[in-house]
């Protein structure tokens, strides 16, 4: 694709279910990176995928989120057990090399725990 | 530790006038100093950046300067027009990964 696309656009959940978001960077980034944002606030680094290398977790709030990606591409983030706090807009974002290049966001998934 | 610090963290500014936004890094191996620009309800996008072998990039109406003595960049804006409102976030490599500054939003009045 010419993006980085995620889905879904939304999501409303109850609290206590799990869900997973999905990313699909663009093609050929080896970096991807995870951000939560709540409403007015910055950009919450969450984890970060760079290559064959293990994954920088060290953003993930509690042992309750949780992310993959396989083949080094198309990312999953996991929520367990979602809370109402959890609500927020989830980012995801790729980028050609490690930090030194321009990081292409997604639209994000804005999560509702209700 | 691995931070971008950036102040101010609001800043009303009256049409015409400039901005400038403030950036420091931990780093010192950090080499490329990204500006993204966030409008209510869209994504971050990029909207200047420069590396570490200038001192300063100029696009219009937009600039950053860099001190890489200081681990200091900034971000300024000319002659501001309300369409420039929005969140702007500064960014980093830190340890490889691109980490950014905690936000400036900046209002434009007419």
């Amino acid at each position: 694709g010419a993006g980085v696309s995620q889905s879904p656009s939304n999501k409303v959940t109850e609290k206590g279910k799990d869900v997973e978001l999905r990313c699909d960077p663009i093609s050929g980034h080896t970096a991807l990176y995870w951000y939560r944002q709540s409403l007015g606030q910055g950009l919450e680094f969450l984890i970060y995928f760079q290559g064959n290398s293990a994954p920088d977790k060290s953003g993930l709030p509690s042992d309750r989120f949780s992310a993959e990606r396989t083949g080094g591409s198309v990312s999953t983030l996991t929520i367990q057990r979602t809370q109402q706090e959890d609500s927020a807009v989830y980012l995801c974002a790729s980028s050609h090399g490690a930090g030194g290049t321009e990081a292409f966001f997604g639209q994000g998934t804005r999560l509702t725990v209700v | 530790g691995e931070n971008v610090e950036q102040h101010p963290s609001t800043l009303s500014v009256q049409e015409g006038d400039s901005a400038v936004i403030k950036c420091t890094y931990s780093d010192s191996a950090s080499n490329y100093f990204p500006w993204y620009k966030q409008e209510l309800g869209k994504r971050p996008q990029l909207i200047i950046d420069i590396r570490s072998n200038v001192g300063e990039k100029k696009d219009q109406r937009i600039a950053v300067t860099l001190n890489k003595t200081a681990k200091h960049f900034s971000l300024h804006i000319t002659e501001t027009q309300p369409e420039d409102s929005a969140v702007y976030f500064c960014a980093a490599p830190i340890f490889q990964k691109l980490v950014f500054g905690t936000g400036t939003r900046l209002l434009v009045s007419p």
